[in-house]
């Protein structure tokens, strides 16, 4: 399973597109990169799954360069719901085993 | 929209004592994940289930922990003899394929060992 490394927390202001990078140097050829989200007291929430390029769906934007070693999750015009701590997640999808690191802790202020 | 169940949102028990943490994944995934979080720490993978076994299983989950499908709807998390670092939020999460990391988590069941 690939290291991930990610800034331990960042601050926004509401209406500003927020974006978080993760880096993952190890990367294989077979690992996904995933996101997910976790609210206080709740459990994580998956946002987003890429392997190369660029994905979007109707939360988040993830973007990930050629070399695959570091992704962006981009969260458009974020609000204050969207404080939260932000996982990636590096991995061979077909692996069982899923190792959440530290995470980014979020903090949209009004 | 379908969602993964987890009972009792609370438990509280003594030290030494069995408990039992029940989940009710999605129906049709066949891919069952234990995770616990305790409190300001992060997320820890205890084990994953499939087809009636233990996929993997992490460092934490020594003998005093195991799981069990009993029926075709709940997957139980068992810890034999409780200890006070075994407080934590215990999640359950599911999944449709091994092929992503697409899982989907309970509410969690928060467990405090007295």
């Amino acid at each position: 399973l690939a290291k991930t490394t990610q800034p331990i927390s960042m601050d926004s202001y509401e209406g500003q597109e927020v974006n978080i990078t993760c880096s993952h140097n190890n990367i294989a050829t077979n690992d996904y990169i995933t996101w997910y989200q976790q609210f206080p007291s709740q459990g994580p929430r998956f946002i987003i799954q890429g392997y190369k390029t660029k994905v979007t769906n109707e939360v988040a934007s993830l973007f990930i360069p050629a070399d695959r070693k570091s992704s962006t999750l981009s969260l458009p015009r974020v609000s204050l719901s969207d404080t939260a701590v932000y996982y990636c997640l590096v991995g061979e999808t077909g692996g069982f085993k899923t190792i959440f690191g530290a995470g980014t802790r979020l903090f949209v202020k009004a | 929209e379908p969602e993964v169940t987890q009972t009792p949102s609370h438990q509280v028990t003594q030290m030494g004592q069995e408990v039992i943490l029940r989940c009710v994944p999605i129906s049709n995934h066949l891919y069952f994940y234990w995770y616990r979080q305790i409190l300001g720490q992060k997320v820890e993978f205890l084990v994953s289930f499939y087809n009636n076994e233990i996929s993997e299983k992490s460092e934490i989950f020594d003998d005093q922990f195991s799981v069990e499908r009993p029926d075709g709807s709940n997957f139980t998390l068992k810890i034999r003899s409780t200890k006070l670092e075994d407080s934590a939020m215990y999640f359950c999460a599911s999944s449709e394929l091994a092929t992503s990391y697409e899982q989907y988590f309970g509410p969690g069941t928060r467990l405090t060992v007295t």
